[in-house]
């Protein structure tokens, strides 16, 4: 799986946007960019990934460079309950490759949601 | 629909003990995983399960057995447990082990060793 880089800590007012950047540099093309992240004791909770296109849910919306090198995630309006650890992970599209499965967890970004 | 659930959540063991931690998941998913969390770390795979009837180890599989019992569920037993093994254990599953399949986690089992 490619390498991630993630800021290690980000603060943000509530009810603003959050924006979290992520550069995987070395990504290849047949790599998602997966984004959970881990609120404080609890498990890891999917938020979002994402091929090539951008791509939005009812939580987030990730956004990918056209060279695929970096993308963003972006919490439109975030709570206090949106504190937390946020992880950004390249996964190989195919089973059997080196990325069998394996989610490869960094150290993430603690984003902290102030009132 | 629960999702992945796991018991227990907290568990106390003394050197020497074994204990088994159940994991179940009510999804219809092929794979599941067993990750290990250590304070201020991210998580390692320690087996994973691409579907029923088939087990693999993955990153530090050292001290650690798996059972995938029927689709649902897949246990991690600990044969004889060491203050190393102190961790929050989570069960994970999806439905492939693909990379386009999302990976969903169980609440984890804070387990300590003395």
């Amino acid at each position: 799986d490619a390498k991630t880089t993630q800021p290690p800590s980000m603060d943000c007012a509530e009810g603003r946007a959050a924006n979290l950047p992520c550069n995987h540099s070395t990504i290849s093309g047949n790599e998602y960019v997966y984004w959970y992240r881990q609120i404080h004791s609890q498990g890891p909770q999917y938020i979002i990934h994402g091929l090539k296109n951008n791509e939005t849910n009812e939580m987030a919306s990730l956004i990918i460079t056209e060279d695929r090198k970096s993308s963003t995630l972006i919490l439109p309006h975030a709570t206090l309950r949106d504190t937390a650890v946020y992880y950004c992970i390249v996964r190989g599209q195919h089973a059997g490759g080196t990325s069998y499965g394996k989610l490869t967890f960094g150290q993430g970004t603690i984003l902290t949601v102030h009132p | 629909n629960a999702g992945v659930t796991q018991t227990p959540k907290f568990q106390v063991l003394k050197t020497g003990q074994s204990m088994t931690l159940q994991c179940a998941q009510d999804m219809n998913h092929n794979s599941m995983y067993w990750y290990r969390q250590d304070p201020g770390m991210g998580l390692r795979l320690i087996y994973y399960s691409a579907s029923e009837g088939t087990t693999d180890k993955g990153e530090v599989p050292n001290g650690y057995n798996v059972s995938r019992l029927n689709k649902r569920e897949f246990s991690l037993r600990l044969e004889s447990a060491a203050p190393s093994q102190t961790s929050v254990y989570f069960c994970a599953s999806s439905e492939s082990l693909a990379g386009r399949d999302t990976q969903y986690f169980g609440p984890g089992t804070r387990l300590t060793v003395l």
